[in-house]
């Protein structure tokens, strides 16, 4: 049982264009993560939400908590946004995170 | 500030084999998690640590052991190696559990194998 959906799984894009992706998750929670991982391994925070929206450079990140879904946009990508994006939740009971396995994006030049 | 460390970066057991991965924060960090990440699989949790003192299981714990030396380092112990512990670990920090105070600062991680 996956408390935490990602989608896609795969994404290649070309250079410029806007890319959505999506999680879903199935416990009530305090808050939702987005992280990157880079190629190379490393893992870095990128949002952290418990509602509406945020903003960082390229990057939006919206949570809709009576959906349980939210989404990290990316404009006008560029081939260093390549990476695995993965979606965490902290859920509303318990000290417990939950993982999304991650979407796995490239963008072409 | 050097952020999240982590030792070794690989390492080659072989089975029954023992080992200690080291992990130490330099951000004045309350609360410390270790995770392993195996390819298909989200993260998932093996132990954290809410505060100096103090360790909790997690999602899966069993063959591990972990010790929080100081508010700085919270290593992780495999008292006898098994190939299902083949994985990329990783560690992490975060200012205390808890709503609003847990963004995970990780480490590089270290490549495990297990033969």
């Amino acid at each position: 049982k996956n408390e935490v959906e990602q989608s896609p799984q795969n994404l290649t894009a070309q250079e410029g264009e806007f890319i959505t992706i999506n999680c879903s998750y199935s416990v009530g929670i305090s808050a939702l993560h987005w992280l990157q991982q880079h190629p190379g391994g490393g893992i870095v925070s990128l949002f952290m939400l418990s509602s509406g929206k945020k903003k960082h450079g390229r990057l939006i990140a919206t949570i809709n908590i009576q959906e349980k879904h939210s989404s990290l946009h990316i404009t006008a990508s560029h081939p260093r946004d390549s990476a695995v994006y993965i979606c965490a939740v902290r859920a509303n009971t318990g000290n417990q995170f939950y993982f999304g396995t991650g979407t796995s994006l490239t963008v072409i030049p | 500030n050097a952020g999240v460390t982590q030792t070794p970066k690989f390492q080659v057991l072989k089975t029954g084999q023992s080992m200690t991965l080291q992990c130490a924060q330099d951000m004045n960090h309350n609360s410390m998690y270790w995770y392993r990440q195996d390819p298909g699989m989200g993260l998932r949790l093996i132990y954290y640590s809410a505060s100096e003192g103090t360790t909790d299981k997690g999602e899966v714990p069993n063959g591990y052991n972990v010790s929080r030396l100081n508010k700085r380092e919270f290593s992780l112990r495999l008292e006898s190696a098994a190939p299902s512990q083949t994985s990329v670990y990783f560690c992490a920090s975060s200012l205390r559990v808890g709503p609003g105070t847990d963004t995970q600062y990780f480490g590089p991680g270290t490549r495990l194998t297990v033969l």
